[in-house]
């Protein structure tokens, strides 16, 4: 089956310490991307990638760092500069061109111990 | 600044009866709206989408209408169904830029049986 893989489905994280988020596509979707949720908010962008090698900061992408050296990958880092990590993360792609839906994981909860 | 917004955190309403989800936007620039169903602790699934060119676009038991001049779209869900209660965020891109989705908040749809 096609879909969005994302893992850990829970993560937990010390304090000082960076963690890796992983997210993983088989629908050959060039475009992936990198959202946030906290409660009673709707989903907010860190970053997006278009294309392999290439990706832009979305709306909050201080203390967040990604790479995208292939196209079915796009992992996230959550790095000790992120001062409020806790939350929800989506990861989600979507086809080139004009009006084509993102799809999204399941989701990865972090959660600061 | 909340671009997407939808101003009613949550609905309750009587299974075979209509469920109305609103939604405003405030960016003229959004050429492309969209509109997601989210279980808790999943990701967001797409439901159903509507390019600016149109004012209604149906699929099944779902119809989105968008009226551009009071920047508004609605989804309407006839007849509702226990398994419709989830939360929905309607979510919509710019007509330049990246694919990128600017979310509402979202409304939690609760149908009662």
């Amino acid at each position: 089956d096609g879909g969005i893989t994302q893992s850990p489905k829970y993560l937990f994280r010390k304090e000082g310490q960076n963690v890796t988020l992983s997210c993983e596509q088989n629908l050959n979707h060039d475009a992936m991307y990198w959202y946030r949720q906290d409660p009673g908010q709707g989903l907010r962008l860190i970053y997006y990638s278009q294309i392999v090698n290439d990706f832009q900061k979305g709306d909050i992408a201080e203390g967040y760092s990604v790479s995208r050296e292939k196209k079915e990958s796009f992992p996230l880092t959550v790095t000790s500069a992120q001062k409020n990590p806790t939350a929800f993360y989506l990861c989600a792609s979507s086809s080139q061109g004009s009006n084509q839906p993102q799809h999204f994981g399941d989701g990865t909860r972090l959660s600061i111990l | 600044d909340q671009q997407v917004k939808q101003n009613s955190p949550s609905l309750s309403v009587q299974e075979g009866r209509i469920s109305i989800l609103n939604c405003d936007y405030t960016n003229s620039m959004f050429d492309y709206f969209l509109w997601y169903k989210k279980y808790p602790a999943e990701g967001p699934t797409f439901l159903i989408s509507i390019s600016s060119i149109k004012d209604k676009n149906e699929d099944g038991r779902f119809t989105v209408f968008l009226n551009k001049s009071a920047k508004h779209l609605s989804l309407h869900i006839v007849p509702s169904q226990p398994g419709d209660s989830a939360v929905y965020f309607c979510a919509a891109r710019r007509r330049t830029g990246a694919n990128n989705l600017f979310f509402g908040t979202g409304t939690r749809l609760t149908v009662i049986p």
